[in-house]
């Protein structure tokens, strides 16, 4: 089973800022099979990248992901007000896994 | 425009069931694998079991040691997940989420749209 590790836990920054997410696998997979989620409290998840590097419908650009073999990265490239929020990455399979998360929180 | 939307979740106690339902329009329901996925309060998301478009293909994540079926009435544009046994630890919200591709078969890619939710409680 391969396992998703997500850093930081927490990541605090300012509006404008740039964010950095990573995600990175216990063991090498096909390098288009990953997905990133936005979700926010009391909210459902929201798609936002999938094959490592395509964005979902309607998502806009200053979202990224890049990433292969077992290293991928999450970019914001200036955060938003509304993009303070919890992110998971997750990897296709037959038995889909989720990251635990990381936290982007206002500085 | 797509919509799913969950009911069927409540409190209970440990050791009974519930069944779970997920009531799917605005896409062809029969051509897409669906799943639950649930989250436990404070913590992440857990993929719970999917099913194909034809329920040829189904699977459950080992945590759930056989307590928990998947169904679809593809007739009906529902999902189902009848739990068993519950315990303290199935205690979440559970999700309804679509597939992202059309005829995935056996696999499960990403999950493009998601339910809001229905909370399960198990406790005595």
């Amino acid at each position: 089973e391969i396992v998703l590790t997500q850093s930081p836990g927490t990541l605090s920054l300012s509006p404008g800022e740039r964010a950095t997410l990573s995600c990175r696998a216990s063991q090498i997979f096909s390098s288009d099979y990953l997905a990133w989620y936005q979700q926010k409290p009391g909210q459902a998840p929201r798609l936002l990248i999938y094959g490592a590097s395509s964005r979902a419908t309607g998502i806009p650009d200053r979202f990224s992901g890049s990433g292969s073999g077992t290293d991928f990265t999450f970019t914001i490239s200036r955060l938003e007000p509304e993009d303070f929020a919890v992110y998971y990455c997750q990897l296709y399979g037959s038995s889909p896994t989720f990251g635990q998360g990381t936290k982007v929180q206002i500085k | 425009e797509v919509q799913l939307v969950e009911s069927g979740g409540g409190l209970v106690k440990p050791g009974e069931s519930l069944r779970l339902s997920c009531a799917a329009s605005g896409f062809t329901f029969n051509t897409y694998t669906m799943h639950w996925v649930r989250q436990a309060p404070g913590k992440g998301l857990e993929w719970v079991s999917s099913i194909s478009s034809s329920s040829s293909y189904i699977h459950y994540a080992d945590s759930l040691k056989g307590r928990f079926t998947i169904s679809r009435d593809n007739a009906k544009n529902s999902l189902y997940l009848q739990m068993n046994s519950l315990r303290a630890e199935d205690t979440a919200v559970y999700f309804c989420a679509k597939d992202g591709v059309r005829f995935g078969g056996s696999y499960c890619y990403y999950f493009d749209h998601w339910g809001q939710g229905t909370l399960v409680t198990v406790s005595s």
